[in-house]
């Protein structure tokens, strides 16, 4: 089964509003990932954040993770046409687990 | 720079019939490899990985398997194709596994009829 549960499931917004999502998971991890992937395309690593920090940017993007509620979100900021794509994270249990959990994934759709 | 190949980039194949897909990845070595399975508005579901030549882990046991015959390459297989095979098929490695960051080939559209 997913551990992340990314949600909302949709998301559809206007050019230069911003986008949040949200991700939660079950277990202990070490860091937690957000990917990108653009409509039958690969997935793209967007940013990462260990269980040991509460927030990260780069560039339009900020993360938070909450680990006492197992939680993360993802906010773009002045959204662009271009952002169109499903975002999902993904956690990362650490130590001889090699395994990345992904969740289901959320489609955010930026309307021109 | 490091790159992941990954082909054929669609296949349409009927019920029954065996499946061949390959990742090569370059520039590297001794990477982890990972096949990943993604059903149509879903989530990644993982199939295989590998932390080298002839060492594999399955995590769905089903009509599919996985080979590393050389470090940098990555062959999921089957004998015998079933309907419920149908899916999008991504292929990733990582050379970092503390961080586990991973790069993704470009997936493979199945359809099986």
């Amino acid at each position: 089964s997913q551990q992340g549960e990314e949600d909302p499931q949709a998301l559809s917004i206007q050019e230069g509003e911003n986008a949040t999502m949200n991700c939660s998971y079950k277990t202990s991890i070490n860091n937690l990932q957000w990917y990108r992937q653009n409509s039958g395309r690969g997935l793209v690593h967007l940013i990462l954040i260990r269980s040991n920090e509460r927030e990260k940017h780069s560039g339009r993007l900020r993360v938070t993770l909450d680990t006492s509620k197992k939680s993360s979100s993802l906010l773009i900021t002045a959204s662009r046409a271009a952002d169109t794509a499903s975002y999902f994270c993904a956690t990362n249990s650490g130590g001889s687990n090699y395994k990345l959990t992904f969740g289901k994934g959320t489609l955010l759709t930026v309307n021109p | 720079s490091q790159t992941i190949h990954q082909w054929p980039a669609t296949l349409v194949q009927p019920v029954g019939s065996p499946l061949s897909l390959e990742c090569t990845v370059e520039g590297t070595s001794n990477p982890n490899l990972y096949w990943y399975r993604q059903a149509a508005g879903r989530g990644l579901q993982l199939l295989f990985y590998s932390v080298g030549i002839g060492q594999i882990s399955s995590e769905v046991p089903q009509n599919l398997s996985a080979s590393r015959p050389q470090d940098r390459q990555f062959i999921l297989s089957s004998k015998k194709l079933l309907l419920s095979d149908s899916g999008f098929y991504l292929c990733a490695w990582t050379k970092d596994s503390a961080r586990n960051i991973q790069y993704f080939g470009a997936g493979t559209r199945l359809s099986v009829l």
